[in-house]
């Protein structure tokens, strides 16, 4: 089945330490992205990319980073500097295009939880 | 720069009714797309309908439909019949012709009482 993955669903780390969220898409998309939510908000776009190795700085992106090696693959780095880490991480992917009909899909999602 | 507003942080409606829920936006770009996505308590965000600024009719999808009035720039999202399962989170979102990532309004919970 097509889709994404993210993994793993839930992630305890210490504070200081970095850490790296996976997203894996087998859906051919261009475009992918990430986002952050927090308890009963919305989502907010901390990095995206439309091509591979190429990545922009979404609305939240300090305290993040990330790579676009392979156009399947959209790791998220959540580092020390990310003052406040804990959050619900989202990974989507989309056709890149206008802005047309190219729904979104995303993964299930990483609850990240630093102590 | 673009922005989602939904007003009614939590909405309750009774199984089998109808209700709406409100979305205001505001963007600059000639051209855009609005979206409505619904999260259950599990997180996965789950797409329900678009809505294109130059679509001459309002968007529908099976139960769903969008009231689309683009000089109040407005894009509700009207839930026919309601059932238990669409107790969630819904949210509003929009795209425009710069950026390709979407913009979320804050969202609206759902509760479908029997």
């Amino acid at each position: 089945d097509g889709g994404i993955t993210q993994s793993p669903k839930y992630l305890f780390r210490k504070e200081g330490q970095n850490v790296t969220l996976s997203c894996e898409q087998n859906l051919n998309h261009d475009a992918m992205y990430w986002y952050r939510q927090d308890p009963g908000q919305g989502l907010r776009l901390i990095y995206y990319s439309q091509i591979v190795n190429d990545f922009q700085k979404g609305d939240i992106a300090e305290g993040y980073s990330v790579s676009r090696e392979k156009k399947e693959s959209f790791p998220l780095t959540v580092t020390s500097a990310q003052k406040n880490p804990t959050a619900f991480y989202l990974c989507a992917s989309s056709q890149y295009g206008g802005p047309g009909s190219y729904e979104q899909y995303f993964g299930p999602g990483t609850r990240l939880t630093v102590t | 720069a673009q922005k989602i507003t939904q007003t009614q942080p939590g909405m309750f409606v009774q199984e089998k009714e109808a209700v709406t829920l409100d979305c205001t936006y505001d963007t600059s770009d000639p051209s855009y797309g609005l979206f409505w996505y619904k999260q259950p308590s599990s997180g996965e965000m789950i797409f329900l309908i678009y809505q294109g600024s130059y679509d001459q009719q309002n968007a529908t999808e099976g139960r769903y439909s969008l009231n689309f009035q683009k000089a109040r720039k407005s894009a509700n999202l009207v839930i026919s019949a309601s059932q238990l399962g669409d107790s969630a989170m819904y949210f509003c979102a929009m795209r425009g012709t710069g950026r390709r990532a979407l913009t979320f309004g804050s969202g609206t919970r759902l509760q479908v009482q029997p």
